[in-house]
């Protein structure tokens, strides 16, 4: 069964403390994707990965950054956390494929509280 | 911009057919989504359909896209309460990233 996997379900942190959020997937998939999702809000995208050592920012990039060191693992990494970075965090990957339906697959998630 | 625009909630009876509704702007978009997530866990692919198409039927869903006025409709016929979930439209152009609603949220009472 192919897999998205976020390391962290939950976490709960304090204002001013750098935080990773890992993801992981096991098949192959080029593009993987970093949003976060609010009530109200909808899916808002943060970073995105087109390759390794590659990253393209998002609607929404400011206070976070990404690392995409090898094709199957890509983090996000908040500085320093702040109350307003108190979010579910999604994880998703997809083939390169230019062409064809985009088909997305998530990660479980992770919900962050910023205390 | 590009925009994808749904109502927050709808509410239906176990048995009653559920319509939810979406429009986007992008009139060049090629793929349209939908995706669900149920309590606690990511989205998971429902259904996609291609620009080109005006229907797709899959068991008790069918998505029906009119692309003159940009509008795309989910049906769920005979809803049971493990619909009960979080529906998300999404759009794009191939090879570009997805484009998501706000997401509407079924309720299902029985």
């Amino acid at each position: 069964d192919v897999k998205v996997t976020q390391s962290s379900r939950y976490l709960v942190k304090r204002t001013g403390e750098k935080v990773f959020l890992e993801c992981v997937q096991d098949m192959d998939h080029e593009n993987m994707f970093w949003y976060r999702q609010d009530p109200g809000l909808g899916l808002r995208l943060i970073y995105f990965s087109y390759d390794v050592k590659m990253k393209e920012k998002g609607d929404i990039p400011e206070g976070y950054s990404v690392s995409r060191e090898k094709k199957e693992r890509f983090s996000l990494i908040l500085e320093s956390a702040s109350t307003n970075q108190t979010s579910m965090y999604l994880c998703a990957s997809t083939t390169g494929a230019s062409s064809g339906a985009n088909v997305l697959t998530f990660g479980a998630g992770s919900r962050l509280t910023v205390l | 911009g590009e925009d994808v625009e749904q109502s927050l909630f709808l509410s239906v009876r176990e048995g009653d057919s559920s319509v939810i509704n979406c429009t986007y702007t992008d009139s060049s978009s090629t793929y349209l989504y939908w995706y669900k997530q149920e309590p606690g866990a990511g989205l998971q692919l429902l259904t996609y359909i291609f620009s080109n198409m005006d229907m797709k039927q899959d068991q008790r869903l069918t998505v029906l896209l009119n692309k003159k006025d940009k509008h795309l409709s989910l049906r769920i016929a005979d809803t049971q309460t493990g619909d009960s979930a979080i529906y998300f439209c999404a759009e794009n152009q191939a090879g570009t990233a997805l484009i998501f609603g706000k997401g509407t949220t079924l309720s299902v009472s029985s």
